[in-house]
């Protein structure tokens, strides 16, 4: 099945750095979300992405789809505490109704202080 | 609105024995999805109900896991017998938007917390 290769799988950054995180794939996708999982509370989406090559921010998250169709960066400028987490991307190639959602692996972010 | 709630938040349960999960569904929302995660491992499909009906459950692990969502209100998970490797957590997530679009940049998916799953 499809499968999402997401890197870094850890990463351990000083408060006020910024952070880049990427996921690639196989096989396209016609949509890219990017989750954001805190502990003992499920994921909550942070951006999504439907356009080859969107480029989209939220506040301080700027994550873009690329032009394959086959990968999405998100990046986090200035960091604070409270974006410790697990971040995940996910695809997905329902385009006309909201089917699953293929997650990659995960990158854990520790910010210290 | 009150949010999707699963229970319980944790289970601990000895291999061979059955255990349930229950999925409460944001009121009105049509879709339900059950996912898991192992440690460490990617978030995974388990399956989706539309209303009552199941609209894909193509990534249920085998027959020992049964999925129901009577009257498509609430769903249940049931893992008869659970085994060491079905431990992870498991979570559940709802919507109504069948389409996907830009409504104020929300895809429409909502997650629980989560039901942590311990099989020993």
């Amino acid at each position: 099945g499809q499968q999402l290769n997401q890197s870094p799988q850890s990463m351990f950054i000083q408060e006020g750095e910024d952070v880049s995180m990427n996921c690639t794939s196989s096989s396209i996708f016609n949509t890219w979300l990017w989750y954001k999982q805190d502990p003992g509370e499920g994921p909550v989406l942070l951006i999504a992405l439907y356009k080859a090559g969107e480029l989209t921010s939220n506040g301080r998250l700027t994550a873009q789809f690329g032009i394959t169709r086959k990968d999405s960066f998100l990046n986090i400028s200035a960091s604070i505490p409270s974006d410790v987490g697990i971040y995940f991307c996910a695809g997905t190639n329902y385009g006309g109704s909201q089917g699953n959602l293929i997650f990659g692996k995960g990158t854990k972010l520790s910010v210290k202080p | 609105e009150a949010g999707v709630t699963q229970f319980p938040s944790h289970s601990v349960i000895e291999k061979g024995q059955t255990v349930t999960l229950r999925c409460d569904p944001i009121s009105g929302h049509d879709n339900l999805y059950w996912y898991r995660r192992v440690m460490g491992k990617e978030i995974k499909f388990l399956l989706h109900f539309v209303k009552e009906s199941k609209q894909d459950e193509s990534g249920m692990p085998n027959n020992r896991f049964l999925a129901e969502r009577t009257g498509g209100t609430y769903s249940t998970l049931k893992v008869q017998p659970a085994e060491l490797e079905d431990s992870g957590v498991y979570f559940c997530a709802s919507s109504q938007v069948r389409s996907i679009g830009r409504t104020g940049g929300n895809y429409g998916y909502t997650f629980g917390s989560g039901t942590r799953l311990t099989v020993v």
